[in-house]
């Protein structure tokens, strides 16, 4: 059964950081790895797809690497700002058509 | 464009009774996905529909719970004899074919009194 963890589970940092969400799954056989971005109350925005046989994915200030052997993905946010402020999650895509989520990082960037 | 847009918002409702959820998903998306996420609990799969196949129902929590999607598009969810275990956001995506990116809508927030 495939397994979904991130840390850490929360994370505050001074506006302008850079810094680097972890995700990792204990299944390697994996399809693609999906990064989310969930408001408070809202629904979940796509921020990076990655397919298994991608090592990376880059949109904006957001890249996403995968390392699929050791089942490890992260998400690195370049140059913080307080409308990052968000939970992050990760969700990974197996055999099944289903995603498998982690239970997320809840990001607070200060001014 | 539109995105995934779901139906009501809220639901409040009494333990025992029935409820719809329901969810549009992005026009020409051939598959759809109900999630649910409860505290504690995180988010877990519900139900998946591709087309014309047999839905994968493999997530339904019991038989209380069913889901059909009409035309290949609008998709229903319900809830029989709610329960205050029910209580959660349920979320619904679509993605263009099976095994691309999902996109999700804003969900029913589902409380059960």
């Amino acid at each position: 059964k495939q397994e979904v963890t991130q840390i850490p589970a929360a994370l505050s940092v001074p506006e302008g950081e850079n810094l680097v969400l972890n995700c990792s799954f204990t299944d390697s056989a994996i399809y693609n790895l999906q990064w989310f971005r969930q408001d408070p109350g809202k629904g979940l925005t796509s921020l990076l797809l990655i397919q298994s046989s991608q090592r990376e994915q880059t949109s904006g200030r957001l890249n996403a690497s995968l390392d699929k052997s050791s089942g490890r993905s992260t998400l690195y946010i370049a140059a913080s700002q307080p409308g990052d402020s968000a939970t992050y999650l990760c969700a990974v895509q197996g055999g099944s058509e289903k995603l498998v989520f982690g239970k997320g990082t809840k990001l607070t960037v200060n001014p | 464009g539109a995105g995934v847009s779901q139906s009501p918002s809220n639901k409040v409702t009494e333990k025992g009774k029935d409820v719809e959820l329901r969810c549009d998903p992005i026009s020409g998306h051939t598959a759809l996905y109900w999630y649910r996420q409860s505290l504690g609990q995180g988010l877990e799969f519900l139900i998946y529909f591709q087309g014309n196949s047999a839905p994968d129902k493999s997530g339904l929590p019991s038989d209380r719970f069913s889901a059909e999607r009409t035309g290949g598009s609008v998709s229903t969810l319900t809830i029989q004899r709610t329960q205050q275990e029910d209580s959660a956001v349920y979320l619904c995506a679509s993605s263009l074919q099976a095994k691309y990116e999902q996109y999700f809508g804003p969900g029913t927030r589902l409380t059960v009194t």
